[in-house]
């Protein structure tokens, strides 16, 4: 069965610094794997995806993921926070039309 | 420009009492979800459809029931609510295959 589990469940981060999030899944053939995020009150967005190919990964307002196979990770990335990127993140795995989503990761920025 | 559209946002029910959330997309695609989401829990499916007529449970279908009688429309049904069903429930719809999947904004569900 696919799951997926972000061990970190609120980060505090400082306007301007980087910002990580772990993401690691349980999947038993090649992941499909995507972050998305919410804002509060909204729907979620999708941030970026992996398929296959070039194990980094761009997305949209600067983030970045990496794929590890031999850690089951991918990890998100952002190199200088906004205070906008305040959010619930999630990563998610699956394949076909089924996706597994972890339980998310709250990021609070402070000025 | 509208995407994915979920309608009521916010509810408000006594136990025992039904209700139907409607979702509407225009993007034309084949598949659609209802999530619900709770805290510390993320997203977890409760049905979902392949496809115009067809409907299949997820992980959490029971207490619920779906309808896909139109192709952009999935509605999300409770016969006799029960506070264990308050929740944020989100729609989605997708093409399948790649799995990306484009959310509404969410209804929010309070069961007294």
């Amino acid at each position: 069965a696919q799951s997926v589990t972000q061990p970190d469940i609120h980060i505090t981060v400082s306007e301007g610094a980087s910002l990580e999030l772990r993401c690691n899944y349980s999947y038993g053939a090649t992941p499909y794997l995507f972050w998305y995020v919410q804002s509060p009150g909204q729907g979620l967005q999708l941030l970026l995806k992996y398929f296959s190919g070039d194990t980094l990964v761009q997305g949209i307002k600067g983030f970045e993921a990496e794929f590890k196979r031999s850690q089951s990770s991918f990890n998100l990335r952002k190199p200088s926070v906004h205070w906008s990127d305040a959010a619930e993140y999630f990563c998610a795995v699956g394949a076909g039309y089924k996706l597994s989503f972890g339980a998310g990761t709250t990021v609070t920025v402070r000025a | 420009n509208a995407g994915v559209t979920q309608t009521p946002k916010f509810r408000v029910l006594k136990t025992g009492q039904s209700m139907t959330l409607l979702c509407a997309q225009d993007m034309n695609h084949e598949y659609m979800y209802w999530y619900r989401q709770d805290p510390g829990m993320g997203l977890r499916l409760i049905h979902y459809s392949v496809g115009e007529g067809t409907t299949a449970k997820g992980e959490v279908p029971d207490g619920y029931n779906v309808s896909r009688l139109k192709k952009q429309n999935f509605l999300l049904g409770l016969e006799s609510a029960a506070p264990s069903q308050t929740s944020v429930y989100f729609c989605a719809s997708g093409n399948g295959g790649t799995g990306e999947l484009f959310f509404g904004e969410g209804s929010r569900l309070t069961v007294l």
